[in-house]
């Protein structure tokens, strides 16, 4: 079964700190995956987007990596903002034809002042 | 505003009822996908349509489920003799499928939030 585990499940920060968000997925064949930011009662934006061939994708603070051997990803979010506090979604794209994504259950990041 | 809409933002029913959602996708996207997400769980996949044809529907969406999209743009989600278990967070999504094969990027909407009681 394709699955996307991240952890930790949870996280606390103060403003200002820097995090590390972990994603391990099992999908394969593999498309690209993608980090979603997703505010309480929202639906998820995306943050980046990389193919199997990515090692390093940025957008502002946020920077994802990936290592597609050991099939695991990281977002790393710099200078965290009180505005930081969400659910941070790993998505992984089967290459299969099927259009569907597969997610993983989140990290619940509280940045505190 | 041009992103993904949906209709209502809160859904409050009672057990045994039945439950209409509409999504308006952005308007140039030919793909349009339904999840649910429960909470403190990532959304899970249960249909999708490319243009007007429903072209995969997920285990999860059981026969009191049905989903249609009429004329390849809005989309609605019914579920007949709602149960408890169907509380959650509906989401739409919409993309633009590309000539290469690959999934193109997916917008998603606010969701819609229903309540079971």
């Amino acid at each position: 079964k394709n699955q996307v585990e991240q952890s930790p499940q949870s996280l606390i920060i103060l403003e200002g700190k820097n995090c590390t968000l972990q994603c391990n997925y099992t999908v394969s064949p593999f498309s690209n995956l993608r980090w979603y930011k997703q505010d309480t009662g929202r639906g998820p934006v995306s943050l980046t987007i990389m193919t199997f061939s990515e090692n390093t994708k940025s957008n502002g603070r946020y920077t994802a990596t990936l290592d597609a051997d050991t099939k695991q990803s990281s977002l790393h979010i710099t200078a965290s903002q009180l505005s930081d506090s969400a659910s941070y979604i790993c998505v992984v794209s089967p290459d299969t034809g099927r259009r569907a994504l597969t997610f993983g259950s989140g990290t619940r990041l509280q940045v505190q002042p | 505003d041009t992103g993904v809409s949906q209709d209502p933002r809160h859904k409050i029913t009672k057990r045994g009822q039945n439950v209409t959602f509409r999504c308006d996708p952005i308007s140039e996207h030919n793909r349009l996908y339904w999840y649910r997400q429960t909470l403190g769980q990532g959304p899970e996949f249960l249909t999708y349509f490319q243009n007007e044809a429903q072209l995969e529907k997920s285990r999860l969406l059981s026969d009191r489920f049905s989903a249609e999209r009429p004329k390849g743009s809005f989309s609605t989600l019914e579920i007949q003799r709602t149960e408890q278990g169907d509380s959650a967070m509906y989401l739409c999504a919409s993309s633009l499928a590309g000539g290469s094969g690959r999934s193109g990027e997916q917008f998603f909407g606010p969701g819609t939030r229903l309540t079971v009681l």
